[in-house]
């Protein structure tokens, strides 16, 4: 069975900077998608990036960015020029062959005047 | 909005009783996935339908169940509710992985 581990409960960032939250996961599926969603306290769940395996380049929706790492199975969100808005809950998740999401257990991200 | 509509949004109920929560997946999506959210907790997979048919099931409790309908809209029916089931129940839908996951905006179930 897959698995994904978020080792960072909770991290901090202070406005305008940059924060790196990070992700691996456990496979032996070589095909296979990679996603990071957003759960602020409205406790609405929205996709942020995502990344197919098969793509060697790393994923970019303007502030947010990836670092896929295939061969270490590690999948690290970078969140540049950090707002007030990006306080939320970050769960990286994996889907593979059973189509269905695999989440991590989520890190509280916290932005700071 | 997302597309995905869940409801009720909140729900509170007495232990021993059965409720039924309802989702309307995006336009166009076949596929229909429910996910149990406890307090602080990451999202576990319940349930996944597709065209009507289950397709996968995840940690589900025996007193739980599922459907989907012809409209391809989603019923998930928790039955003998105990303290343990208050919880967010998420429901998502997707057309395809590559497009990845629609979330509705959950129900919040309390059970007292």
């Amino acid at each position: 069975a897959q698995t994904v581990t978020q080792s960072q409960p909770e991290m901090s960032v202070q406005e305008a900077e940059t924060v790196t939250l990070s992700c691996t996961y456990d496979t032996s599926e070589s095909d296979y998608y990679l996603f990071w969603y957003k759960q602020p306290p409205s406790r609405q769940m929205i996709l942020v990036i995502r990344q197919e395996a098969y793509k060697q380049q790393n994923a970019t929706e303007n502030r947010f960015s990836v670092n896929f790492q295939k061969a270490a199975k590690s999948f690290s969100l970078k969140i540049s020029d950090s707002q007030l808005g990006d306080a939320a809950m970050y769960f990286c998740a994996y889907s593979g062959t059973a189509s269905k999401l695999t989440f991590g257990t989520g890190t509280r991200l916290q932005v700071t005047l | 909005d997302s597309g995905v509509t869940q409801t009720p949004k909140h729900l509170i109920t007495a232990t021993g009783q059965r409720v039924t929560l309802r989702c309307s997946p995006r336009s166009g999506d076949l596929s229909v996935y429910w996910y149990q959210q406890s307090l602080d907790q990451g999202l576990q997979f319940l349930i996944q339908y597709y065209n009507g048919e289950e397709r996968a099931k995840g940690n589900i409790l025996e007193r739980f169940s599922a459907q989907q309908f012809p409209d391809l809209h989603s019923e998930l029916n928790l039955s003998s509710l105990e303290l343990g089931d208050s919880a967010l129940y998420f429901c998502a839908s997707s057309v395809g992985q590559a497009y990845g996951y629609t979330f509705g905006s959950g129900t919040r179930l309390t059970v007292v």
